[in-house]
Parts: C-alpha cells; sequence; structure tokens
C-alpha cells in the first residue's frame, strides 16, 4: 500500500532557528516520485521540490534543502534560518502509478 | 500561463442543498484531479480524470457526488444532497499527462471553500 506518514503535527521555531520537516513515506513500486508542496494560509498549494526514485541526491535551494534517503524511506525538508514568511503548512506527498498520495501536513509557526 | 481556476472561492449552503464547484485546468494538461481537503488533514482525492475519461473514483462517495469533464477540460464536481461532513476546501489540480508518464507536479487552483449548515 502506498502511504505517507508526516509525524510532527505542529512545529514552532523562532526566527532565525533551523527546522527539519520529516516525512517517511511507503511504496512497493520502483519507480515513484516524491514532491513537497507549502500551503499559506492563502490556501493555495504551492510546489516546493520533485525528486525521482533513482536520484537520491540531496538538493539545496536557497534555504531549502531536501535529503532523499531510500535506505529509510525518507523525503525530510530543512529550512535553514527561518522566516516568518516560512509559517504554513507543509505536506509531502508521493507520486506513484496513476496515484498522487498526500501526507498529513506539518504546521508550521514563526515566531518573530 | 494561466494556473489552475477554480469558481466559486466560497459557498455556503445548508445541508440537503446542493453545490456545484468549477474546475478549469492549466491549458494542455490532460489529467486532472478533485481533492477534498477538511481543516487540519491533507488534501484527499476524489477522481481523477485523464483527458474525459475516469482514472480513479474510487474515493467519491457516489451516492451524493459526481463529477464530469465532457470536453477534457473544464471539470465540474457536484455534491446533493449536501451533508454537515461536506464541509471542506475542494481543490482542483492539473497536470501534463501523468498516465503518459510526465510525473511533474500538480498544479492546485486557489479551492472552493465549502461550509454546510
Amino acid at each position: 500500500a502506498q502511504k505517507v506518514t508526516q509525524a510532527q503535527t505542529e512545529i514552532s521555531v523562532v526566527e532565525k532557528e533551523d527546522v527539519t520537516l520529516d516525512c517517511v513515506y511507503e511504496t512497493r513500486d520502483t519507480t515513484y516520485y516524491l514532491f513537497w508542496y507549502k500551503q499559506p494560509p492563502s490556501g493555495e498549494l504551492v510546489f516546493l521540490i520533485r525528486r525521482n526514485s533513482f536520484d537520491e541526491q540531496n538538493e539545496i535551494s536557497g534555504r531549502y534543502s531536501w535529503n532523499f534517503q531510500k535506505s529509510t524511506s525518507s523525503f525530510n525538508f530543512t529550512i535553514t534560518a527561518s522566516q516568518v514568511v516560512d509559517s504554513a503548512v507543509y505536506f509531502c506527498a508521493l507520486g506513484t502509478g496513476n496515484q498522487f498520495y498526500f501526507g498529513t501536513g506539518t504546521s508550521l509557526t514563526v515566531i518573530p | 500561463e494561466a494556473g489552475v481556476a477554480q469558481s466559486p472561492r466560497y459557498k455556503i449552503i445548508e445541508k440537503r442543498q446542493s453545490v456545484a464547484f468549477w474546475c478549469n485546468p492549466i491549458s494542455g494538461h490532460a489529467t486532472l484531479y478533485w481533492y477534498q481537503q477538511i481543516l487540519g488533514q491533507g488534501p484527499k482525492l476524489l477522481i481523477q480524470f485523464q483527458n474525459n475519461g475516469v482514472v480513479d473514483d474510487s474515493q467519491l462517495p457516489k451516492d451524493r457526488f459526481s463529477a464530469e469533464r465532457l470536453k477534457g477540460v473544464d471539470s465540474t464536481l457536484k455534491i446533493q444532497p449536501a451533508k454537515l461532513e461536506d464541509s471542506a476546501v475542494y481543490l482542483c489540480a492539473s497536470t501534463q499527462n501523468w498516465l503518459a508518464g510526465d510525473h511533474g507536479e500538480l498544479f492546485f487552483g486557489e479551492g472552493s471553500r465549502l461550509t454546510v449548515l
């Protein structure tokens, strides 16, 4: 069965702290895709990153970085030097076959 | 490039009434999804279209929900009759061609927020 688990329901950090959002996935497919989306208070889901199952290279984009480890079926997301604008709900998602599965999300609050 | 358009943004109805939501995906996107997002939860897939055909509607409560994408472009999601537990945000998303192997990101609309009283 396909499944995405985001164990952290809510996280609060003080501005400029680093924070890591965890994502663990389950799939028996050998080809799959992992995504992170941000959902700010406005409600629209904003795409952040896509990774395919054959590319385990970590990625950095500005203050954002992603760590993909197939051995632990994890795709964690780190925000360095967090800012108030990072406050949002973050969703990890798994795309496989013809389906797209979302985790339950992690609500991040960055306190000024 | 225009994004995914949805309307209405907000709708308040009483239980047992009906409601319809409309979605216009990004031009050229063959795959269209409707998701239901209840407050505090992740989006739950209701139905997936590939052009004008249904790929997956296994989680659509077919006794009250229906959806169509007649010409393979716009789509409509209807609820009749609505129940209190249908209060949620209904998100439409599209992607170029998921089934053909283009596993790009899903582009989402702003959602339609339904409140059932």
